[in-house]
């Protein structure tokens, strides 16, 4: 099977652009969970998607959104960029729902997002 | 590659050798705990979980163990290979939801 795949891999934006990420799960995969992972900060949980359903949400500003399409892949997409949405942003996949879950998450390499 | 942290707690030991590495984590309430492994330039990658209801797990080379009590979640690597060298983090769940908080990570280095 091939793995989690996101594009693109590299991306420079400036400050106050938008920008979209998307998310290839595993092939059969319900689940996509996205992170935020910085130097300060470490990884962080955004949101996780099942069956085109936000079902879960981490505590970043409503200029983070996200959504899943029928076919389980995902975008994210931040507007207003600033500074300090500079990261690397990983996304994730699983079989199943998340709950109180042993179902593994399976991360992509993630998309490099510079803000100058 | 790229760098996943800066300023991370940094293990440094002899191939051959046995690895330990910490992990404080934060809620009392949380009851599935996770260890990744992050090598520069991929994506974290799940090494191996335990419940709450445990406090020793083993795997192919590593075991998990956790202590309740302090709230102290350690994995160790027997005989350490050069491809171990990565970053290590720790997950924690909160009973109820899959909201993950994550450590910061610790830097194995395996030297030859």
């Amino acid at each position: 099977k091939a793995g989690v795949t996101q594009t693109p891999r590299y991306l420079i934006k400036t400050r106050g652009q938008q920008v979209t990420l998307s998310c290839s799960p595993i092939s059969g995969h319900r689940s996509v969970s996205w992170y935020q992972q910085t130097p300060g900060q470490g990884l962080q949980f955004l949101f996780e998607y099942f069956s085109e359903t936000q079902r879960n949400k981490g505590n970043f500003p409503g200029r983070f959104s996200g959504r899943q399409f029928s076919n389980s892949r995902s975008e994210m997409n931040v507007s207003t960029l600033e500074l300090g949405d500079s990261a690397l942003y990983l996304c994730a996949s699983s079989a199943g729902p998340s709950g109180v879950s042993t179902d593994t998450q399976y991360f992509g390499p993630g998309t490099r997002l510079t803000v100058l | 590659g790229e760098s996943v942290g800066l300023h991370l707690p940094t293990l440094s030991v002899q191939e051959g050798d046995n690895s330990i590495i910490n992990c404080a984590y934060s809620n009392s309430a949380s009851d599935y705990f996770i260890w990744y492994k992050q090598e520069s330039g991929k994506g974290p990658q799940f090494i191996i979980d335990i419940r709450s209801n445990m406090d020793k797990r083993q795997g192919q080379r590593v075991t998990v163990l956790l202590n309740k009590t302090v709230k102290h979640l350690s994995l160790q690597i027997a005989a350490t290979q050069p491809g171990d060298s990565a970053v290590y983090f720790c997950a924690e769940n909160i009973g109820g939801s899959y909201i993950p908080t994550f450590g910061r990570g610790t830097s194995l280095i395996v030297h030859p």
